[in-house]
């Protein structure tokens, strides 16, 4: 089976670092996603990584290890926006569906 | 204008009605899912299509039946909705690109009482 792990939930503090973790075992290998989802909306995309080590995007950034079957997502000066839930997902090969992971619900506080 | 348009965003029924849901789309791609999302359970696959002439089974796909007018149009339903059947559910679409990156449709809540 396809098994995609990641923290249910996490808390942080404005203006601070986050870091959410995804550990992955998929047959197949072909990219990950993270998806940013607010409540009650869609997931909108935030990055994807199909090499070792880590793609920076402004305030969030992404890393990678193949190896390990392991990325994170970064997070810097957190903004009370940043509150949502972020998803993990495996692209096993062009011709099969993303598998998501169940979410991690982050909370940002003042 | 979205580019996937899901319609109706919301809607609340009865036991054992017959519920369709849409979802057209104007990004041109040629694949279409339908996910639902619950509260701890992340997003799960019902449905998906990679062309007209294309239906595939995801992992929840009981329950539930689908079908693909048309390139652009792609319709789930619930031939008897039963209250497990309250979610809220996606639509998405994807290209032909190697990535696999999805498109979600705005969702669709549906309560069954």
């Amino acid at each position: 089976g396809q098994n995609i792990d990641q923290p249910t939930e996490m808390t942080a503090t404005e203006g601070a670092i986050v870091q959410i973790n995804c550990t992955y075992q998929t047959s197949g290998f072909n990219g990950l996603f993270w998806y940013q989802q607010h409540a009650g909306e869609a997931p909108t995309f935030l990055s994807y990584n199909v090499l070792d080590g880590l793609e920076e995007k402004g305030r969030f950034s992404s890393f990678l290890s193949r190896s390990k079957g392991y990325s994170y997502l970064l997070l810097k000066e957190l903004q009370m926006k940043d509150s949502a839930s972020y998803l993990c997902a495996v692209s096993r090969s062009g011709n099969t569906p993303l598998v998501f992971g169940k979410g991690t619900r982050l909370s940002v506080i003042a | 204008d979205a580019d996937v348009t899901q319609t109706p965003r919301n809607r609340i029924t009865k036991t054992g009605k017959r519920i369709m849901l849409e979802c057209s789309q104007t990004k041109g791609h040629d694949r279409m899912y339908w996910y639902r999302q619950d509260p701890g359970l992340g997003l799960r696959l019902i449905y998906y299509s990679f062309d007209v002439k294309d239906i595939n089974k995801g992992e929840i796909s009981d329950g539930y039946s689908v079908s693909r007018q048309a390139q652009a149009k792609f319709s789930l339903s619930l031939e008897s909705a039963i209250p497990n059947q309250t979610a809220l559910y996606f639509c998405a679409t994807s290209g032909r690109e190697n990535t696999g990156e999805l498109f979600f449709g705005e969702g669709s809540r549906l309560t069954v009482l």
